[in-house]
C-alpha cells in the first residue's frame, strides 16, 4: 500500500506552547488528508479534512483556531495545536488518500503521534 | 445515534475459534465499508473492504446487509495474532469525499 509518514511520533511539551504535527504522503499525491484524534479506549474522531491548496474544514467541536491545518502541497498536511494544555493530550492521526484514479477509496494513514501536554 | 456503533467488547476467545462482529451504521445513504485493524498505540491498518455480495479473504469473512444497515466480520480458527481492535468503518452519504467514519472499535482477545 501507499506509504504515509507522520512526524514526530511522540512529543511532550510544556502547557501553553505550540505543537506541529507533519503528515507526508510520500509515494503518492494526496488531494485529500483528514486529522483524526484518539482518546484511550475510545474511537478514532474526525477532527477536520483538508483539501491542497484550500481551507480546511473542521468538524462541529472542533476550534479552527486551536487546531491550525495547512495542507499546501499535495505532499504535506500539518497540523498545528496551539497553546496545548493537558486535555489536548492524545493519540493525534493523520490519514491520506488520492481522489483520482482507481484508489481513490482508500486512505492510508500515518503513524500516529502521541502528544502529552504537561 | 452515533453513525457507526459497534460493540467494544472485549472478546475473549481460544485459539482455534470462530468469533463475529457486528457493527450498524446510521446513513442508509452510505456506499463504502470496510474493516480495520488496529494494535496497541499503532494506527489503523485496513484489513478488508466490505462489498454488496461479501468477500473472504482467507480466515476472514465480510458481509453487509443493507436492508438492516449492518456488516460485518468473521474469523475462522482463530490465531493468537489476531488479537487487537476492530474498527468498522464506514464513507458516509453517497458522495465520494472519503471522509472514514470510524466506529468504536471491538477489542478480541485470544488465549492459548
Amino acid at each position: 500500500g501507499a506509504v504515509v509518514s507522520q512526524h514526530p511520533s511522540w512529543v511532550i511539551c510544556k502547557s501553553g506552547t505550540s505543537v506541529k504535527i507533519e503528515c507526508r504522503s510520500l509515494d503518492f499525491q494526496a488531494t485529500t488528508m483528514f486529522w483524526y484524534r484518539q482518546f484511550p479506549k475510545q474511537s478514532l474522531m474526525l477532527m477536520a479534512t483538508s483539501n491542497e491548496g484550500s481551507k480546511a474544514t473542521y468538524e462541529q467541536g472542533v476550534e479552527k483556531d486551536k487546531f491550525l491545518i495547512n495542507h499546501a502541497s499535495l505532499t504535506l498536511s500539518t497540523l498545528t495545536v496551539t497553546s496545548a494544555h493537558p486535555e489536548d493530550s492524545s493519540f493525534y492521526i493523520c490519514s491520506a488518500r488520492d481522489a483520482r484514479g482507481i484508489r481513490n477509496t482508500e486512505a492510508f494513514f500515518g503513524q500516529g503521534t502521541r502528544l502529552t501536554v504537561v | 445515534r452515533k453513525e457507526v456503533e459497534q460493540d467494544p467488547g472485549p472478546f475473549n476467545v481460544p485459539e482455534g475459534a470462530t468469533v463475529a462482529f457486528n457493527c450498524t451504521y446510521s446513513n442508509s445513504a452510505s456506499q463504502s465499508f470496510f474493516w480495520y485493524r488496529q494494535d496497541c498505540r499503532k494506527e489503523p491498518k485496513l484489513l478488508m473492504s466490505v462489498y454488496s455480495s461479501g468477500n473472504e479473504d482467507g480466515r476472514f469473512t465480510a458481509q453487509l446487509n443493507r436492508a438492516s444497515q449492518y456488516i460485518s466480520l468473521l474469523i475462522r480458527d482463530s490465531k493468537l495474532s489476531d488479537s487487537a481492535t476492530y474498527l468498522c468503518v464506514v464513507i458516509p452519504g453517497s458522495s465520494n469525499t472519503g471522509k472514514l467514519i470510524f466506529g468504536q472499535g471491538t477489542t478480541l482477545q485470544v488465549k492459548p
